[in-house]
């Protein structure tokens, strides 16, 4: 599985946009970009995937560059309750058996009132 | 829908003793997976089953560990002997595989301290 990079830790305003960035530069064309994010004290939590088009749903945005090198992830009114690790996972599409997802160590996000 | 359930939500035990953790998967998920996470090595995947079977256990440190998943809706970690280094928090989570799609629903973990 292709690896990435996150930033260790950010910060955001609460009400303001938050945008995660990732760097996957080795990753391949059938792999997806998946993000999780782990509140403190709970288990990670499924925010959204991605292959190429850039993805909405109702907890955020992906949004993929054209050659698939990085993404942000975007949170776009960022509260007190977004405050957790976000990780960014890459990993293949159709892997027949193997359903691993490998874990960074993430982005800690604290949004401040 | 419950979600993923885990059992003990805490556990305190002295070193030597056997440790079981517990884990029911959501009803209908196909895979299921048990993780380990602490402050120094994050998130590490101990070991994961697809349909009961055990696919992949290259993420069980030791022979100490064991894991079993006797049917579809329950699955148990075994530590023995436990020591003071396993102490972390263990998560179960499971997924349904479908079209390669690999949404992971987490349980609550399990925080086991061995004294």
């Amino acid at each position: 599985d292709a690896k990435t990079t996150q930033p260790p830790s950010m910060d955001c305003a609460e009400g303001r946009a938050a945008n995660l960035p990732c760097n996957h530069s080795t990753i391949s064309g059938n792999e997806y970009v998946y993000w999780y994010r782990q509140i403190h004290s709970q288990g990670p939590q499924y925010i959204i995937h991605g292959l190429k088009n850039n993805e909405t749903n109702e907890m955020a945005s992906l949004i993929i560059t054209e050659d698939r090198k990085s993404s942000t992830l975007i949170l776009p009114h960022a509260t007190l309750r977004d405050t957790a690790v976000y990780y960014c996972i890459v990993r293949p599409h159709n892997a027949g058996n193997n359903r691993k997802l490998i874990w960074g160590l993430g982005t800690s996000l604290a949004v401040n009132p | 829908d419950a979600g993923v359930i885990q059992s003990p939500r805490h556990e305190v035990t002295e070193m030597g003793q056997e440790v079981t953790l517990r884990c029911k998967p959501i009803s209908g998920h196909n895979s299921l997976f048990w993780y380990r996470q602490t402050m120094m090595r994050g998130l590490e995947l101990l070991i994961y089953f697809n349909n009961n079977v055990p696919i992949d256990d290259s993420g069980m440190p030791e022979d100490r560990f064991s894991a079993k998943m006797p049917n579809a809706s329950f699955s148990t970690l075994k530590i023995q002997p436990s020591e003071p280094r396993d102490s972390a928090v263990y998560f179960c989570a499971s997924s349904l595989w479908a079209s390669g799609y690999n949404e992971q629903f987490f349980g609550p973990g399990t925080r086991l301290t061995v004294l």
